[in-house]
């Protein structure tokens, strides 16, 4: 695609529930990473694939969240049992290679809100 | 974690004006990035420096580096209205080879 796609742009969901985030990023890159944001605060990293591996894990804030990206190209991010503290812009980005060595692209975030 | 930090948190300023922005990182760094974000949403990149390099331009932009000091400055010159948003700079890490994000400053120019 030309450029980095998320879905579903916005998510209202109840506490408690189960919500998957999709992202599909630029063809070819492969790297890729997720953020979420709060208002009037940067992106919180969460996770960094390198390929279908997930590199770096060290942001996911607890055993709720979880990321896969199965065949190195669509990534989708997982909440369990959600709380009204995620509620959140997710935003995902990739590039060419890893490591920050290149600019990486963002898509336009999806928007979750637990009630 | 954060690994940059911007600022100042809030900048307003008069069109025509230059505008700057710092930011500051913990760890060693291979490269660090400025992004802009309009509203809240995607955020677009501005510029790479690489851990080499003092100085980088890109039209109105103007980045500094300073390894030594771990600092970084971001220089938007002769500013406009549309320049209104919030930047942050990334940094890699020689330690993760992740991007982390700082706070950023918010820039207001006033037509």
């Amino acid at each position: 695609g030309a450029g980095v796609s998320q879905t579903p742009s916005n998510k209202v969901t109840e506490k408690g529930k189960y919500v998957e985030l999709r992202c599909d990023p630029i063809s070819g890159h492969t790297a890729l990473y997720w953020y979420r944001q709060s208002l009037g605060q940067g992106p919180e990293f969460l996770i960094y694939f390198q390929g279908t591996g997930a590199a770096d894990d060290s942001g996911l804030p607890n055993d709720r969240f979880f990321a896969v990206r199965p065949e190195g190209s669509v990534s989708t991010l997982k909440i369990q049992r959600t709380e009204r503290g995620d509620s959140a812009v997710y935003l995902c980005a990739s590039s060419l290679t890893g490591r920050a060595r290149t600019e990486a692209f963002f898509g336009q975030g999806t928007r979750l809100t637990v009630v | 974690s954060q690994q940059g930090e911007e600022d100042p948190q809030a900048l307003s300023i008069q069109e025509g004006e230059n505008a700057t922005m710092n930011c500051s990182y913990k760890t060693s760094i291979n490269n660090l990035q400025w992004y802009r974000q309009n509203s809240g949403r995607g955020l677009v990149h501005l510029i790479l420096i690489r851990s080499n390099e003092r100085e980088k331009h890109s039209g109105r932009l103007r980045v500094t580096l300073d390894t030594s000091k771990k600092s970084s400055s971001l220089l938007i010159t002769a500013s406009r209205a549309a320049d209104t948003a919030s930047y942050f700079c990334a940094t890699d890490s020689q330690r993760n080879n992740d991007m982390r994000f700082g706070a950023g400053t918010r820039l207001t120019v006033k037509p």
